[in-house]
C-alpha cells in the first residue's frame, strides 16, 4: 500500500510569510508525528497527535507553529511570520498506535529566505 | 532529559565485512527502540522496532539487540554491500505516546 506522503517537497519562501506543510500517513494509521531535522542532526520531535486531537504539543518550539488533523486522517503543520531559522526538513511519521512501528514520510524541505 | 548518543559519527568498511553499530542512551525507562537509514535528502526507513520488553530483533542480514539496564543497542549488519551505504538512525521512546529522541546518527559507507 502507499506508504505516507508529504507535500510539497521543496518549499521555498520569504521570511516573514505563512506556509503550510501537509501530511497524509498511511491508511488506518490513528497516530501521527511531526519532527523536524537540521543537516547532520537527528529529527526532533514537534507533535503527536492520536486521532483528531493533538496529544502533545511539547515539541513546538514557539506560537508561530500549529498543526491540525481535523478529520484524523490529513494533518497541517502551519508556521506564521516564518523566520530563518525555521529553515529545516519537516518530517511526518504515522503509526498504527502510539508503541507501534512509525514510517516516515519523504519530508518537505522548508527554505527561508 | 533522555539523551541519545551515537558513537561513531561515521565509520568506513569494505564490502562483506559486518557492521556494528551502537546507540546508547542515558534513561533505562524506555518504552521502545526502532531503527532507521537515511538515504542523503531523503526520509526514514524503519528497519527494526525493539520493544521494551524484547531483548533482540532480526530481519534478514540485520539484527539489533536491547540491553535496556546499560542504556544501549547494538544494530549488526551481516556482509555489508554497498547498497547499504547510508546514515543510520537509532530512535528512543520515553513515554506513552512514542515521540522519539533520536541520535545524530551514525553515517556508514561500505566500499566495492
Amino acid at each position: 500500500g502507499a506508504g505516507v506522503s508529504q507535500t510539497p517537497s521543496n518549499k521555498v519562501t520569504e521570511k516573514g510569510k505563512y506556509v503550510e506543510l501537509r501530511c497524509d500517513p498511511i491508511s488506518g494509521h490513528t497516530a501521527l508525528y511531526w519532527y523536524r531535522q537540521s543537516l547532520g542532526q537527528g529529527p526532533e520531535f514537534l507533535i503527536y497527535f492520536q486521532g483528531t486531537g493533538a496529544a502533545d504539543d511539547s515539541g513546538l518550539p514557539n506560537d508561530r507553529f500549529f498543526a491540525v488533523r481535523p478529520e484524523g486522517s490529513v494533518s497541517t503543520l502551519k508556521i506564521q511570520r516564518t523566520e530563518r531559522g525555521d529553515s529545516a526538513v519537516y518530517l511526518c511519521a504515522s503509526s498504527l498506535g502510539s508503541r507501534a512501528e512509525q514510517f516516515f514520510g519523504p519530508g518537505t524541505r522548508l527554505t527561508v529566505l | 532529559k533522555q539523551e541519545v548518543t551515537q558513537i561513531p559519527a561515521a565509520l568506513s568498511v569494505p564490502e562483506g565485512e559486518n557492521l556494528v553499530l551502537n546507540c546508547s542512551f542515558t534513561d533505562s525507562a524506555i518504552y521502545n527502540l526502532q531503527w532507521f537509514r537515511q538515504d542523503p535528502g531523503k526520509g526514514l526507513t524503519s528497519l527494526l522496532l525493539i520493544q521494551s520488553s524484547q531483548r533482540e530483533q532480526t530481519s534478514g542480514r540485520l539484527n539489533a539487540s536491547l540491553d535496556k539496564s546499560s542504556g544501549r543497542s547494538t544494530l549488526y549488519i551481516a556482509a555489508s554491500q554497498p547498497g547499504d551505504s547510508a546514515t543510520y538512525l537509532c530512535a528512543v521512546s520515553t513515554d506513552s505516546w512514542g515521540k522519539f529522541q533520536f541520535g545524530a546518527g551514525t553515517q556508514v559507507v561500505v566500499t566495492p
